[in-house]
């Protein structure tokens, strides 16, 4: 069964700084991987989708890596402002239609 | 396009009610997926639809919990009787598909909220 895992839950940086969160998962055989964000009382926004045969995909400043070997996605947020405060997800699919298994966030809090 | 539309927004109910939630998907879109989210258990797949064909079921906790698609355009997640434990968020979800290929890509509703006393 697929496990993924986000590491830390929560991050207070200030404003302006570079900063990286964490994803791994169990099961390497995956189909497609995704970065979402979602805002308090809020659905979930995708951010970024990384298929099973790329490394990285990036939108403005953020950047996502994909390592399948290890198990293993890093989400890369560039001088990072206070409207970066949210809880960001990873979600993994295995290739069942998008029958994604999320992780349980990393919520991100971004100081003036 | 206006997104994945949900309602209610917030529900609040007595256990032993019917609830019935209600999604419109993203024109276009032939995918629907109903998630909830706890703050134990995070987000999980409930069920979802391809071309308003059920799929997979497996996620549905109990008998007391259904869904239909009667068409493209609409959705609905009933819990008849309501227990507190259902007490979550509930997340309807849509994405297209190329040659029939789920892209991928999920668009979330805001959810329903829903509390049962």
């Amino acid at each position: 069964k697929q496990e993924v895992t986000q590491i830390p839950a929560a991050l207070s940086v200030p404003e302006g700084e570079n900063l990286v969160l964490n994803c791994s998962f169990t099961d390497s055989a995956i189909y497609n991987l995704q970065w979402f964000r979602q805002d308090p009382g809020k659905g979930l926004t995708s951010l970024l989708l990384i298929q099973s045969s790329q490394r990285e995909q990036t939108s403005g400043r953020l950047n996502a890596s994909l390592d399948k070997s290890s198990g293993r996605s890093t989400l890369y947020i560039a001088a990072s402002q206070p409207g970066d405060s949210a809880t960001y997800l990873c979600a993994v699919d295995t290739g069942t239609a998008s029958k994604l298994t999320f992780g349980t966030g990393t919520r991100l809090q971004v100081t003036l | 396009d206006a997104g994945v539309i949900q309602s209610p927004r917030h529900e609040v109910t007595e256990m032993g009610q019917e609830v019935t939630l209600r999604c419109k998907p993203i024109s276009g879109h032939d995918y629907l997926f109903w998630y909830r989210q706890t703050m134990m258990r995070g987000l999980e797949l409930l069920i979802y639809f391809n071309n308003n064909v059920p799929i997979d079921d497996s996620g549905m906790p109990e008998d007391r919990f259904s869904a239909k698609m009667p068409n493209a355009s609409f959705s609905t997640l009933k819990i008849q009787p309501s227990e507190p434990r259902d007490s979550a968020v509930y997340f309807c979800a849509s994405t297209p598909s190329t040659g029939g290929i789920n892209t991928g890509e999920l668009f979330f509703g805001e959810g329903s909220r829903l509390t049962v006393l």
